[in-house]
């Protein structure tokens, strides 16, 4: 069956650090992968998305995702965060044209 | 409206009650889905409508579980005789029928509390 392991459940960071989050899937055919981002108090949002073409993808707010095949990875990147990133992520993966697969999160605490 | 609504926001009842919990698509949308958030989780499938097709029910967790829409308007998520385990977060989203995955906007959700 598919699936989607998110490693890190909770991060916690200082403003301007690094940040990446880890995504893998489990899906032999055709990929598409997605970054769900969940700001307090709102609703789910498109953050970025792969269908084909470059690896790396550039999504909202500076974040970029890189789709490594070998390693059936989509890990989540930002160079320097800011205390507005702080949210909740979801790496998702959907399976035929009717389902997303999603993984089980990534809260992010930005720290000024 | 501009986005999917749900309502109600919060719904708290004791366990063995039925709930009802209502989705509005954005006008258009034919694909309307239903997902549940359990404390800790990612978002578990539960049904999937696309217009007059006979619905994907397959990720619904028991028979207690049912949905219904109308047309390629509103939705209802029923469960009925509630369980503690039902608490979570209902969320509904919905998509254009040509549209991928990157056209599903998703409503605030219903936080639904099993005493």
């Amino acid at each position: 069956a598919q699936s989607v392991s998110q490693h890190n459940h909770h991060v916690i960071l200082s403003e301007a650090a690094s940040l990446e989050l880890g995504c893998n899937y489990s899906y032999g055919g055709t990929v598409n992968l997605f970054w769900y981002v969940q700001y307090p108090g709102q609703h789910l949002q498109l953050l970025l998305k792969y269908f084909s073409g470059d690896p790396l993808v550039k999504g909202i707010k500076g974040f970029e995702a890189e789709f490594i095949k070998s390693k059936f990875s989509f890990n989540l990147r930002k160079p320097s965060v800011q205390w507005s990133d702080t949210a909740e992520y979801f790496c998702a993966v959907p399976v035929g044209y009717n389902k997303l697969i999603f993984g089980a999160g990534t809260r992010l605490a930005v720290h000024p | 409206g501009a986005g999917v609504s749900q309502s109600p926001s919060n719904k708290v009842t004791e366990k063995g009650k039925d709930v009802e919990l209502r989705c509005d698509p954005i006008s258009g949308h034919t694909a309307l889905y239903w997902y549940r958030q359990r404390l800790g989780q990612g978002l578990e499938f539960l049904i999937y409508f696309q217009g007059n097709s006979a619905p994907d029910k397959s990720g619904l967790p028991s028979d207690r579980f049912s949905a219904e829409r109308t047309g390629e308007s509103v939705s209802t998520l029923t469960i009925q005789r509630t369980q503690q385990e039902d608490s979570a977060v209902y969320l509904c989203a919905s998509r254009e029928s040509s549209g991928g995955f990157e056209t599903q906007y998703f409503g605030p959700g219903t936080r639904l509390l099993v005493l």
